[in-house]
């Protein structure tokens, strides 16, 4: 799977919208982007993954450039309960089910 | 749909002794993956059951082993605890996808497992 690049942490007013950062520079034609994410203490939560097209769900929106090399997962209204470890993984859709979690974005949502 | 459960949330155990962990994904679910999370190494996958059989395995020493049941339930066992193994561990559950295509996998709780 392709490695992804994501900044440490970020901070992000309640009410507005987050957007986190993903770089998969060297990502594959057949690979998609997954986006989950870890409320302290939780198990990761599924989010959303897209190949090349815009994706949106009732979560969040994911943006992947043209040249599919970065992305971008949008929180619209970030809220307090949205705090949390963002995990961005590129793999490829088979029945290989070995995620590969980098560190990940911390995400803190401050009122 | 009731999610993925664990049992035990948590557990206390000495250097030495064995211990076995128990996952029962979402119903209908047929793949069960294990993964170990701790401050130093983060998430990392030991490994996945898919009908009674391991599929894929993470780089985890002998002393953790796993099993699936056949209807699909999944136990994890270390054995010989080392206080390294002290780690929330993680178990998730996905459904097959069509020519056994990648489907996203919702996980549990987790058991969080210390070694005294």
């Amino acid at each position: 799977d392709a490695k992804t690049t994501q900044p440490p942490s970020m901070d992000c007013a309640e009410g507005r919208a987050a957007n986190l950062p993903c770089n998969h520079s060297t990502i594959s034609g057949n690979e998609y982007v997954y986006w989950y994410r870890q409320i302290h203490s939780q198990g990761p939560q599924y989010i959303i993954h897209g190949l090349k097209n815009n994706e949106t769900n009732e979560m969040a929106s994911l943006i992947i450039t043209e040249d599919r090399k970065s992305s971008t997962l949008i929180l619209p209204h970030a809220t307090l309960r949205d705090t949390a470890v963002y995990y961005c993984i590129v793999r490829v859709r088979s029945n290989d089910y070995k995620l590969s979690f980098g560190a990940g974005t911390t995400v803190t949502v401050r009122a | 749909k009731a999610g993925v459960t664990q049992t035990p949330r948590y557990l206390i155990k000495t250097r030495g002794q064995q211990v076995t962990l128990s996952c029962s994904p979402i119903s209908g679910h047929r793949s069960v993956s294990w993964y170990q999370q701790t401050p130093g190494q983060g998430l990392q996958f030991l490994f996945e059951y898919f009908s009674e059989t391991q599929r894929n395995k993470g780089n985890f020493p002998g002393r953790f082993s796993g099993r699936q049941f056949s209807n699909s339930r999944s136990e994890m066992n270390v054995s010989t605890l080392e206080l390294g193994d002290s780690a929330l561990y993680l178990c998730a559950s996905s459904r097959e996808g069509a020519g056994g295509t990648y489907n996203e996998q919702f996980f549990g709780p987790g058991t969080r497992l210390t070694v005294l």
